[in-house]
């Protein structure tokens, strides 16, 4: 069966500290990656989403970027953070040939301070 | 991508079967209908994906009128347990192959003894 895993479940940064946050996929090859993060209270928005090794999309303009250096792998990181880029940040896999439901990570709750 | 609409919270009790009803009156014909089901700090989980009529699973049931300008997620017989927020969303699972999704806030649902 296919797991998904993010790292870490929680951080602190201070603002201006640099961040990686990674997530990779088990039991599945050639999946659609994506990054979403939640504000407190709010719906999930979508920030990144990669259909392939070296191919990735940006939804909103923010301080944050994404890389896919494997097929099954999928990073967020940012050089400097921000206060705003605190939030829920989850990962989410999709199969790319099988119309099918995307299926999410725990996530990692982020505070800068 | 079509946007949705669904009440922002609903009380129920345990035992009671409830309904909640999505309106996305944009739908489009390759659009399916996905629910989600998000616990505090845990990523969004699926629960039910259809195209039109009805679907059910070992968890729920999607009813989904011929129009498709609508859709009710119906959870029979709700635990404490369910107490979540449910996601409704729409989007086309093919096009293009990025399986993008617009969350929006999501139905608060609060199952009391």
């Amino acid at each position: 069966s296919q797991t998904i895993h993010q790292w870490p479940a929680t951080l602190v940064q201070p603002v201006g500290s640099p961040l990686s946050l990674e997530c990779t996929v088990e039991g599945t090859s050639n999946p659609n990656l994506y990054w979403y993060r939640q504000a407190a209270g709010r719906g999930l928005q979508l920030l990144f989403y990669s259909v392939g090794i070296g191919q990735i999309s940006s939804e909103v303009p923010q301080n944050l970027s994404a890389s896919r250096p494997q097929d099954r792998q999928f990073i967020l990181s940012s050089k400097k953070l921000l206060l705003s880029d605190s939030g829920f940040y989850l990962c989410a896999w999709s199969q790319r040939q099988v119309r099918g439901p995307q299926h999410f990570g725990d996530g990692t709750r982020l505070s800068i301070l | 991508l079509a946007k949705t609409t669904q009440p922002i919270s609903m009380d129920s009790y345990e035992g009671q079967e409830v309904n909640i009803t999505c309106s996305h009156n944009n739908i489009a014909t390759n659009d399916y209908i996905t629910w989600y089901q998000q616990f505090p700090s845990q990523g969004p989980r699926f629960i039910i994906q259809g195209y039109k009529t009805k679907v059910t699973n070992e968890v729920a049931s999607l009813f989904i009128p011929a129009d498709r300008k609508s859709s009710t997620l119906s959870l029979p017989r709700v635990s404490l347990s369910d107490t979540a927020v449910y996601y409704c969303l729409v989007g086309d699972r093919g096009r293009g192959n990025t399986g993008k999704l617009i969350f929006g806030q999501g139905t608060t649902l609060q199952v009391k003894p």
